[in-house]
């Protein structure tokens, strides 16, 4: 069991909008702005899209937005597109033993 | 551009010792801020984060799997090195290296760069 949890799966069609929640404690994800979310596609090494709550790396694309409230961060898919399909994981720093945690991951079906 | 690849066997006995290697290009570690971490995951499951060395040999690790982790570095090779003790089939899984995001203070730790990964199995 992960200390974050996701949801197992979303889905969408395409051009809509999807919202994948993350919900950790007030140690982790509510305590600090230290929340990323990694894309990983089938067989391939994840990649960073979110980091700091809400920044995105130079090269990702701005229809991917976060936030945070309260204890649960959240990741904002807009305009889907068929390349988005893949599994997004979050990840917080935690004050507990200072560590790193992430969530279970959300598989995302564009349909 | 920045590359990490990872290498190790691909079998290992359960209660050996597994050592990886992830050597590097793009950057230094002898550079203020820079970092490389290790990362795993299970087949079908989530990553679990394992540890980060930084420029000035600052080490960080998993707590649950601190006794068991060494990570090292030689910067004259662009070389990270993690060996995990007393392996168990549980530690099945595919192991990345990868290169922590620039600009950001600890305790961050966020890998904008990533091997493609090297796959473990713990078997008898």
């Amino acid at each position: 069991q992960s200390a974050l949890t996701q949801p197992a799966s979303v889905s969408g069609s395409p051009g809509q909008s999807i919202t994948i929640s993350c919900s950790g404690s007030s140690s982790d994800v509510g305590g600090y702005n230290y929340v990323s979310w990694y894309q990983q596609h089938p067989g391939k090494a994840p990649k960073l899209m979110i980091y700091d709550v809400t920044y995105r790396p130079s090269g990702v694309s701005n229809r991917f937005s976060a936030s945070k409230s309260g204890n649960t961060a959240s990741l904002t898919i807009s305009g889907l597109q068929a390349e988005d399909e893949a599994d997004y994981y979050c990840s917080s720093y935690s004050a507990i033993n200072t560590r790193v945690l992430f969530g279970g991951g959300t598989k995302l079906t564009v349909l | 551009q920045i590359t990490l690849k990872e290498s190790g066997p691909a079998l290992v006995k359960p209660t050996q010792t597994l050592t990886l290697t992830c050597t590097f290009s793009g950057f230094s570690l002898t550079t203020s801020q820079e970092g490389v971490g290790w990362i795993r995951q299970p087949p079908g499951k989530a990553l679990e984060w394992l540890a980060l060395i930084y420029w000035n040999d600052d080490k960080r690790y998993s707590p649950s799997l601190k006794t068991r982790l060494t990570i090292t570095k030689d910067t004259s090779k662009n070389q990270v090195v993690l060996t995990i003790d007393n392996l168990d089939p549980v530690d099945t899984g595919t192991y990345y290296c990868a290169h922590r995001l620039r600009g950001t203070a600890p305790p961050t730790y966020y890998m904008d760069v990533w091997g493609n990964g090297t796959t473990v199995t713990v078997s008898s």
